[in-house]
């Protein structure tokens, strides 16, 4: 249980294009999900926190108008990178905290590895 | 701010052997979260233990304990009877509570595991 589908997951892009990624939980519903940056050999950096229905959360240093974050149901977030250029190529995933009785935890998606050429 | 150091860039095992990765964290906090978090080359992150630090007793989960001393902020992971299948990046994560009650995990830079045959 507690899956989070996580798509595209690899995508080449023009400079000037955007590129949207979806994040679903499949089994549970994510009242809040994370997104991070995670650059070759590198831990993970948090950009930003989305809930459901309300605005996103963007960590300092993170261009809100860049990496455009929706989270318009209890199972769907979505990162738009708007005019990515290629300093903008990373891997990215998404994550989601799951709370039950028994767990108390946060699940991760598969990552999206954004090549911009 | 909370921080986390693993201390241990890389480290090497010889399969069915026991190897020890050390976490050490940063908190003014009483209650909070902990986790080690597996990532294979695949890069799917992938929960391995987690601990409560209210809790005295340490998590097993396995062939993976840990070894958590609260004053010490302190809070290693054993892995017994190493597997090939152990070989990918470990992270050791804090969870706190932000201001303005948003949640944030807060990462290690990573400990790479080789499991040699």
């Amino acid at each position: 249980g507690a899956v989070v589908s996580q798509h595209p997951s690899w995508v080449i892009c023009k400079s000037g294009t955007s590129v949207k990624i979806e994040c679903r939980s499949l089994d549970f519903q994510a009242t809040t999900m994370f997104w991070y940056r995670q650059f070759p050999k590198q831990s993970l950096m948090l950009m930003a926190t989305s809930n459901e229905g309300s605005k996103a959360t963007y960590e300092q240093g993170v261009e809100k108008d860049k990496f455009l974050i929706n989270h318009a149901s209890l199972t769907l977030s979505t990162l738009t990178v708007t005019s990515a250029h290629p300093e903008d190529s990373s891997f990215y995933i998404c994550s989601a905290r799951v709370q039950s009785p028994l767990f108390y935890g946060y699940t991760f998606g598969s990552g999206t590895r954004l090549t911009v050429v | 701010a909370q921080t986390v150091t693993q201390s241990q860039p890389e480290m090497s095992v010889q399969e069915a052997e026991t190897v020890t990765l050390s976490c050490t964290y940063d908190t003014s906090e009483n209650n909070y979260y902990l986790f080690w978090y597996k990532q294979p080359p695949s890069r799917q992150m992938i929960l391995v233990i987690r601990q409560e630090a209210y809790k005295q007793q340490n998590a097993t989960e396995n062939r993976f304990s840990v070894n958590f001393q609260k004053a010490a902020k302190s809070f290693s992971l054993k892995i017994s009877d190493s597997q090939l299948g152990d070989t990918a990046m470990y992270f050791c994560a804090f969870m706190k509570v932000a201001q303005g009650g948003s949640e944030k995990l807060v990462f290690g830079k990573g400990t790479k595991l080789t499991v040699n045959p």
